[in-house]
């Protein structure tokens, strides 16, 4: 069975830290997706993925996409507040449709 | 403009009731999703359909089912509700079908269900 990992499930950080969320998944896979989502609300996305070698950048939020080692980063850099909210990968393993199988998500917070 | 909208945003009911969830998009997208979202934020999709046709049917009881008048619409129908059942359920579209589309699929704000 498909497995999506992220780690760490919870991150509590400073503002101005650096700091990098880790999605591993177990099986073959070249598109993934980064979501966003704040309590209580909708998902958003923020990155699409769609090959080896991949890398999106928005802001302070930086994506990549290794697919050999079947693994996906979200960076952050320079941490502010308004970042905080829960983030999920999301592996598509359709082939004749889209399917997507989400990671446990990432709690993160950012205080002062 | 909400592009993917849900109906009802929270829904408490009881056990063993019958009930629906609506959703529509206006974004002009061909492929709609349900997902479940459960107590502990762990997304996992439920359903999918692209114009109108059944694409994923996930293991869900027979107590789902789906319906699609139209692309622009996918209701869920809930029946013999049951204590497991509470959750957030989520709609999403997206345009294209399969690996044709690069696009990320688009969610609603949400059904929070509640089952006394």
């Amino acid at each position: 069975e498909l497995k999506v990992e992220q780690n760490p499930l919870f991150l509590s950080m400073q503002e101005g830290k650096n700091y990098t969320i880790y999605c591993n998944y177990s099986t073959t896979s070249d598109r993934l997706y980064w979501y966003r989502q704040d309590p209580g609300k909708s998902l958003e996305s923020l990155f699409v993925l769609l090959s080896n070698g991949a890398v999106k950048q928005e802001g302070r939020l930086m994506a990549s996409l290794d697919t050999k080692a079947r693994l996906s980063t979200l960076h952050i850099t320079a941490a502010v507040h308004d970042l905080s909210a829960t983030y999920f990968c999301a592996v598509d393993i359709g082939s004749s449709t889209d399917k997507l199988i989400f990671g446990t998500g990432t709690r993160l917070q950012v205080f002062p | 403009d909400t592009a993917v909208s849900q109906t009802p945003k929270y829904l408490v009911t009881q056990m063993g009731n019958d009930k629906s969830i609506k959703c529509e998009q206006n974004l002009g997208h061909d492929t709609m999703y349900w997902y479940k979202q459960d107590s502990k934020k762990f997304l996992k999709i439920m359903f999918s359909y692209n114009n109108k046709e059944l694409i994923i049917n996930e293991t869900v009881p027979n107590r789902f089912s789906p319906k699609s008048p139209d692309k622009a619409h996918l209701n869920l129908h809930i029946n013999s509700l049951e204590l497991g059942d509470s959750a957030v359920y989520f709609c999403a579209s997206s345009q294209g079908f399969g690996r044709s589309s690069n696009q990320p699929q688009h969610f609603g704000d949400g059904t929070r269900l509640s089952i006394l």
